[in-house]
């Protein structure tokens, strides 16, 4: 079964360039969530789209941005980058429909800012 | 705010034996329940969920948890771990927004399982 995409796996950034992490969700996908996991920590919300509009806004930094196209991929937009913004950066994708509030998760984009 | 805490950070066990893992949530009303597992460098896959229903969840691997409203507890257990469950768990819930509402993860609690 096709699962949730993301590219690039690995990305290594100096401070204050800018990044932006693709997130494929499961075909028929409505919904996509980001998450931001830090070295041996949760993994925490920061932004989510449902059918191409922003749904809901957690812990996303004014420095970062995303938007959901109309093929449901999304993008998530970093910018002045941080050494803090170094994380595994997850993209999960549910079905508001028929999914039963099921998230699956991609592998993940490992973000390391030097 | 709904949050979740899990009891344990680092549980390390021989196997064969019994796992229990605590999770409790604060969330009044109706909620959604959540285990999840990640490999060492890998992503996050349930392991199971509690939508509403018999609370006594089996998911996958032999793994199970039990709902009990009245604690707000979403206990993981398995009677018996493998050297393959070390990994880590992470306990999540989702309440408010609906069908497109956030996960809500505890800390995590990191199993080590001695061969």
């Amino acid at each position: 079964a096709a699962g949730v995409i993301q590219s690039p796996r690995h990305l290594i950034k100096e401070k204050r360039e800018t990044a932006t992490l693709k997130c494929y969700p499961i075909p028929r996908h409505d919904t996509v969530y980001w998450y931001q996991q830090g070295p041996g920590q949760d993994p925490q919300f920061l932004i989510s789209f449902y059918e191409k509009m922003q749904s809901d806004k957690g812990s996303i930094p004014d420095r970062f941005s995303a938007q959901q196209f109309s093929d449901y991929h999304s993008e998530l937009n970093m910018s002045s980058l941080e050494l803090g913004d170094s994380a595994l950066y997850f993209c999960a994708s549910s079905d508001s429909v028929w999914g039963s509030y099921e998230q699956y998760f991609g592998p993940g984009t490992r973000l390391t800012v030097t | 705010a709904q949050s979740v805490s899990q009891h344990n950070h680092h549980v390390i066990l021989s196997e064969a034996a019994s796992l229990e893992l605590g999770c409790n949530y604060s969330y009044g009303g109706t909620v959604n329940l959540f285990w999840y597992v990640q490999y060492p460098g890998q992503h996050l896959q349930l392991l199971l969920k509690y939508f509403s229903g018999d609370p006594l969840v089996k998911g996958i691997k032999g793994f199970e948890a039990e709902f009990i409203k009245s604690k707000f507890s979403f206990n993981l257990r398995k009677p018996s771990v493998q050297w393959s469950d070390t990994a880590e768990y992470f306990c999540a819930v989702k309440g408010s927004g609906g069908s497109q509402g956030n996960l809500i993860f505890g800390k995590g609690t990191k199993l080590s399982v001695k061969p």
